[in-house]
């Protein structure tokens, strides 16, 4: 099946410092892929969809300065966290849309922990 | 704003009892998913439902569509301490993005 790889699953950094995270469809090319921020005991929330080769689409509220995508190939999407400040810590999460598997064909990263101190 | 209502937020009950997970919305879906996700993982894909009223088994998991496409139920027969997880419904919108509900923590006991 289809397997998205994120890495890494877990960063501890310093306030004011960046931080990269790379989301990989292994199997499959990924027109579309997507970050989501999850903060503990609660839901998924949308950050941003990135599409291959333009601009991310980022959700309101969302700071396209603060969290900048990338996605430079059909296989790869990356979420740098600038200038981070403990708020930012959280739970990240990528998924990545399988264009043969239509609408549905979503795949989720292991997931992301970012602890600022 | 669509949103999706999942309840309960939280669930502990003894292995083998039956348990439901209800998700609701006033907006209507295309389609609607069911994930399941482990304490620091991704969630993973458990069905899509498409079509209205259809109904989904995988193994002793029971997934309903409603009618309306406005709501969606998760049933899991003699539940089993592996079933422990958090069960997120997420709506697909016609962008082709999801909209996740607040999911529902499930505890099975031994």
């Amino acid at each position: 099946g289809a397997v998205v790889s994120q890495h890494p699953s877990w960063v501890i950094c310093k306030s004011g410092t960046s931080v990269k995270i790379e989301c990989r469809s292994l199997d499959f090319q990924a027109t579309t892929m997507f970050w989501y921020r999850q903060f503990p005991k609660q839901s998924l929330m949308l950050m941003a969809t990135s599409n291959e080769g333009s601009k991310a689409t980022y959700e309101q509220g969302v700071e396209k300065d603060k969290f900048l995508i990338n996605h430079a190939s059909l296989t790869l999407s990356t979420l740098t966290v600038t200038s981070a400040h403990p708020e930012d810590s959280s739970f990240y999460i990528c998924s990545a849309r399988d264009i043969k598997q239509g609408v549905w064909g979503y795949t989720f990263g292991s997931g992301t922990r970012l602890t600022v101190v | 704003t669509q949103l999706l209502e999942q309840s309960p937020q939280f669930l502990s009950i003894q292995e083998g009892e039956n348990l439901t997970v209800y998700c609701n919305s006033s907006s209507v879906f295309s389609s609607l998913q069911w994930y399941r996700q482990e304490p620091g993982e991704g969630p993973v894909l458990l069905v899509t439902v498409v079509t209205g009223g259809e109904v989904k088994k995988l193994k002793r998991l029971t997934f309903q569509f409603g009618d309306a496409r406005k709501d969606s139920s998760l049933h899991i027969t003699a539940a089993q301490p592996g079933d422990t997880g958090l069960y997120l419904c997420a709506g697909v919108l016609p962008s082709g993005n999801l909209i996740f509900g607040k999911g529902t923590k499930l505890s099975v006991k031994p």
